[in-house]
């Protein structure tokens, strides 16, 4: 169960694209296509930014988006607006039915240039 | 609105006991599993544990596996996280979420509860 691995800082300017890569084993990340995505501000709880390696949930602007290749899974956030910064964080279902577990990564602070 | 909300957090001494709690609105309680995920001061989140919604299933990341219980009262919309041979280790925010068991994932969390544990 080690934490997955997160760059610790990305930055991008208003309007441009960022890419935070998560990077586990095929225990986890290259096992299943349960990999999730979570903002989260200062001092607020992590809100749900992407499931199932790619989709958004209601509410989540189109300019999130997640995909995966092997054993590492990629947020990418395009049109870069100030409201984004924030940290990011994976997270990977892994193991098996009778031994699950949820492993998140070490998390990535977007600063907005 | 679906809401969570935790309580029971507290400074308490290494090798101590407490327990948190969690209440559900705003959804049919039973229809999720319940986890709680933990984020120790500057620090990123760490599953902690996971109840399934009937109950009978309960797991735990290898940190807290023989020390932490997790479980549920579903007549009370409650999960509960029983904490003991505390270490300063475990200090940290608690949140409970959650969870889709089609998905694996977290789409609702509570604000957390902040637990201490020093002497």
């Amino acid at each position: 169960q080690s934490a997955l691995t997160q760059p610790r800082s990305v930055s991008g300017s208003p309007g441009q694209s960022v890419t935070i890569s998560c990077t586990g084993t095929g225990r986890d990340v290259g096992g299943y296509s349960y990999v999730s995505w979570y903002q989260q501000r200062p001092g607020k709880a992590p809100k749900f930014m992407i499931y199932d390696v790619n989709k958004r949930p209601s509410g989540v602007p189109d300019r999130f988006s997640g995909s995966k290749s092997g054993n590492t899974a990629s947020l990418r956030i395009s049109g870069l607006q100030a409201e984004d910064e924030a940290h990011y964080y994976c997270c990977a279902y892994g193991g098996t039915y009778t031994f699950p577990y949820w492993v998140f990564g070490g998390g990535t602070q977007l600063t907005v240039l | 609105q679906v809401q969570l909300v935790e309580s029971g957090g507290d400074v308490v001494q290494p090798g101590g006991s407490l327990t948190l709690s969690c209440v559900g609105s705003g959804f049919t309680f039973t229809d999720y599993g319940i986890h709680w995920v933990r984020q120790a001061p500057g620090k990123g989140l760490e599953w902690v544990a996971v109840v399934w919604y009937d109950g009978r299933d309960k797991f735990y990341g290898d940190s807290v596996k023989g020390r932490f219980t997790i479980s549920r009262d579903n007549s009370k919309d409650t999960v509960q996280l029983q904490m003991n041979s505390l270490r300063a280790e475990d200090t940290a925010v608690y949140y409970c979420a959650r969870g889709r068991s089609s998905t694996q994932d977290f789409d609702f969390w509570g604000q957390g509860t902040l637990v201490t544990v020093s002497s």
